[in-house]
This record gives structure tokens, sequence and C-alpha cells, in this order.
């Protein structure tokens, strides 16, 4: 059965540095989305993605991040000029005809 | 401002007992529910849909819907230490399917 996979699984950076986490969605899916997890906490909703565009985002969602599928199979998510508060697990998810959305294995974000 | 309350436990069951998993949301116009299960550091994964009021079952799992309450459930029969993990409740709301999750309820089965 098709997976969503991500890389890497954990990503070092220091304060005010870039990054870009990356997703491969299932390859008949039409919606994405970006989550993400502070430890300890709820899973957030970032933004969801349709007909490679932005179709809503959420106020976690300023203009720090951005999202692009760059090669129409990678979904990626960057984040400039990282903030310690952003240390958290990123998720991809895909959603389904039925809406059910399946996630990635994630990708651990710790800002240094 | 869309919740999903869950109560965060530990819900602690014996092994081979019922575990009953409960979820309320603020949103009338959520109409789809979903029960994932998270185990420590790991991502979330699809356990159960549920989409109309009254009961669906999948194996071992049941999800219980009530849309005049607000209120949502997941029975897990004849438990399994393997079954210890964190349960996450979404409601799924929005033309793009968003999902809103609650904080999840942590379930120890012990053997």
């Amino acid at each position: 059965e098709p997976e969503v996979t991500q890389t890497p699984s954990h990503q070092v950076t220091q304060m005010g540095q870039e990054v870009i986490l990356r997703c491969v969605p299932i390859s008949n899916h039409l919606y994405f989305y970006w989550y993400r997890q502070i430890l300890g906490q709820k899973v957030e909703f970032l933004v969801s993605f349709y007909n490679n565009e932005i179709s809503e985002k959420s106020e976690i969602f300023d203009d720090q991040f951005s999202v692009e599928r760059p090669d129409g199979s990678n979904f990626t998510l960057k984040i400039r000029s990282t903030k310690l508060e952003d240390s958290a697990m990123y998720f991809c998810a895909d959603r389904d005809r039925a809406a059910e959305q399946y996630f990635g294995p994630g990708t651990r974000l710790t800002v240094t | 401002q869309k919740e999903v309350e869950q109560n965060s436990g530990p819900l602690s069951v014996p092994e081979g007992a019922i575990a009953s998993l409960n979820c309320t949301y603020s949103d009338r116009g959520s109409q789809s529910f979903f029960w994932y299960r998270q185990y420590s550091g790991k991502s979330p994964e699809l356990i159960m849909s549920i989409y109309s009021n009254g009961d669906k079952e999948d194996g071992r799992f049941t999800a219980q819907l009530n849309k005049a309450s607000q209120y949502v459930s997941l029975l897990i029969r004849d438990s399994q230490p393997s079954d210890s993990a964190t349960y996450l409740c979404a409601a799924l709301s929005g033309g793009y399917s968003t999902l809103t999750f609650g904080k999840g309820t942590m379930l120890l089965v012990s053997p």
C-alpha cells in the first residue's frame, strides 16, 4: 500500500536559518496538508494545498512559512529565519476521495 | 474557534477489557470525524472514520457519533498491550477538509 514519505526524519538548525522539509504524497491524491505538533501538545493544522495552490492556511502559517510543489511529486514546506518556538514535529498528510487523511512519518525539527 | 476536547487520561484498563474513549467538539458544521492512534514519537495513524450518527464497527474498534450532542466515542474491545498509545480525535471542517485535533487520550493496557 502506498505511503506518504518525508525527509529528513530529523533536522537540527540554528535560529535564524532557513529549513526545507520535504514530503512525497501518495501519487493519485490531490489534497495535501502540513501539520505540526509541538512536544506534548496537540496536532495543529498549518496549510492545505490543492491544485498547486494554497487553499487554506491557519494563523500559524505566517510570512515565515511557504509551501511549494516544485516538480509535481515532492511537496515542500519552507521555514525562513527559524525561531526556537518552531521546534516541533512537522507532518505532511494527504487526502483520499473519502476525505481520510494519511500522515507521513514526520520530520522532527530542532532549532537551537 | 473550533475545538475538540478529550480527557488526557491516562485511561488504564486490563488486557481483554473494553476501553472507552470520548471526545466532544464545538463546531456544529463538522461533518466527519476520525480517530487516530499515535505511538510516542510517531505520526498519527488513522484507525476509524465516521460520518453519520450511530455506530460503525471495524474489527475490535467501534466508533459512535451523536451529532445532536456533539459527541464522538471509540470503543476498543479485547484491549491488548499493543493498543497502549495516545488516541486522537479529529473533526473535519471546511471545504478543503482541515482537521482539528483534540489533545488525545493516553490509553494504557496492562497485561
